[in-house]
């Protein structure tokens, strides 16, 4: 049910631009995109989501490839407060029971100062 | 962005005793939600609730859990009696609609710890 994979964990230096990858290869044409940050004794925050275009916030870009078997995260400029596990989640366009987030393990994204 | 106001942040209880999450989701929103999350581990999805009802539950969903959101007020988890094995974070979630195209908001989650 999972249906995304991620690397267990990247490292950072503040500054930097982060690029934190995630492969959906059985993807279909209703599922939504989505990634969520959580650090430790807080709740999962949202990030962005996408259908089929990149999509860009003040957060992050979302690049999403042309085929939709994969997207990339990208945080520009990362501070130590970007230091969190980042999820990648699809969720059905139709909700039902869908409707639900399956959370993995997600990447634990390290940031040094 | 959006807040979901979750009370108590910290709740200790007596094993066998009753206890009540309370959840207060973004005012426009319709659907809710709760995940459980025991230390370290991951994020699991316990229930949602729409219009007075239950739409969909986990196998982590026990009889002695219930749900409800009474007009106006919180959105509530109740466990009656509670075990060991609840002791973890709670997090309550809420969105305006539950289609893929609607974001999920989370709130920062009470600490139940049974002993």
């Amino acid at each position: 049910d999972a249906k995304t994979t991620q690397p267990d964990s990247m490292e950072s230096t503040e500054g930097e631009t982060v690029h934190l990858p995630c492969s959906h290869a059985t993807i279909s044409g209703n599922e939504y995109i989505y990634w969520y940050r959580q650090v430790p004794l807080q709740g999962p925050e949202y990030v962005t989501h996408g259908l089929q275009q990149n999509t860009t916030n003040s957060m992050a870009f979302l690049a999403i490839a042309s085929d939709r078997k994969s997207s990339t995260l990208i945080l520009p400029h990362v501070s130590l407060r970007d230091a969190a596990v980042y999820h990648c989640i699809l969720r059905t366009y139709s909700g039902g029971s869908n409707a639900k987030l399956t959370f993995g393990k997600g990447t634990k994204l390290s940031v040094k100062s | 962005g959006p807040k979901v106001l979750q009370i108590p942040s910290h709740q200790i209880i007596d094993m066998g005793q009753m206890v009540t999450l309370n959840c207060d989701p973004v005012s426009n929103h319709l659907y809710f939600y709760w995940y459980k999350q025991i230390l370290g581990q991951q994020m699991e999805f316990l229930v949602n609730f729409y219009n007075g009802k239950v739409m969909e539950k986990s196998k982590l969903f026990k009889d002695q859990f219930s749900v409800e959101r009474p007009d106006g007020s919180y959105f509530t988890l109740k466990i009656q009696p509670t075990a060991l094995e609840d002791s973890a974070v709670y997090f309550c979630a809420s969105s305006p609609d539950w289609g893929g195209a609607y974001t999920q908001y989370f709130g920062p989650g009470t600490r139940l710890l049974v002993l």
